[in-house]
């Protein structure tokens, strides 16, 4: 049950896009549909923004968007806002009722 | 809205327990899966336990297990989390949140909601 594997950190400008990876094994990522993201800010609960890879809650903004390739899952913030500034998480169903979460990765908005 | 709200954490000395408590409301409790996922101070989120809407199947990360137990009471609408012989690194704040469905492994929808956590500080 290793943590899956995330920048540290990642920044961009407004109005710009980035990208946070996140990196596991085929027992994780890479063996089911099944990875969320989740954006935390600083004294407050996590809220997903993703789940299955690529799938948006209702109600949550377009500028999010999730990806997978082989184990490697990844958040693309398009646009990016000062209100987007905050740590996200994935996650990722590890089989046999476990799952995996990232290791975390801090967006700035510079 | 569906809402959780944890309680029973505090300051424990090591080797000590508690019980945290997970109260739900404005969903039916019962035809859901829940989870526990902890924080550690200034670190990333960690999976702790899982159990099923009957409370029939449960499981733990292995930095917990033998030593945390998840429970659920679904007339009560309550999950809980027994943790013993607590250790410093078991300081954190405790997050509950909810599956999509009744299974263990049932993470279509991701964990939504999560309650605003409780915090357990282990220290003598």
């Amino acid at each position: 049950q290793s943590a899956l594997t995330q920048p540290a950190s990642v920044s961009g400008s407004p109005g710009q896009s980035i990208t946070i990876s996140c990196t596991g094994t085929s027992s994780d990522v890479g063996g089911y549909n099944l990875v969320s993201w989740y954006q935390q800010f600083p004294g407050k609960a996590p809220k997903v923004m993703i789940y299955e890879v690529n799938k948006r809650p209702s109600g949550e903004s377009n500028h999010f968007s999730g990806s997978k390739s082989g184990n490697t899952a990844s958040l693309t913030i398009s646009g990016l806002q000062a209100e987007d500034e905050a740590d996200y998480y994935c996650c990722s169903y590890a089989g046999g009722g476990t799952y995996v979460f990232g290791t975390g990765t801090k967006v700035t908005v510079l | 809205e569906m809402q959780l709200l944890e309680s029973g954490g505090g300051l424990v000395q090591p080797g000590g327990s508690l019980r945290l408590s997970c109260a739900a409301s404005d969903f039916s409790f019962r035809n859901y899966a829940m989870t526990w996922v902890r924080q550690a101070p200034g670190k990333g989120l960690e999976w702790v336990s899982v159990i099923r809407a009957d409370g029939g199947a449960t499981n733990y990360a292995d930095s917990v297990n033998g030593r945390f137990t998840i429970s659920r009471d679904n007339s009560k609408h309550t999950l809980y989390l027994q943790i013993n012989s607590l250790r410093a690194e078991d300081t954190a704040v405790y997050y509950c949140a909810k599956l999509s469905c009744t299974s263990i492994s049932c993470y279509q929808a991701g964990f939504d909601p999560w309650g605003q956590g409780t915090q357990v500080i282990v220290s003598s």
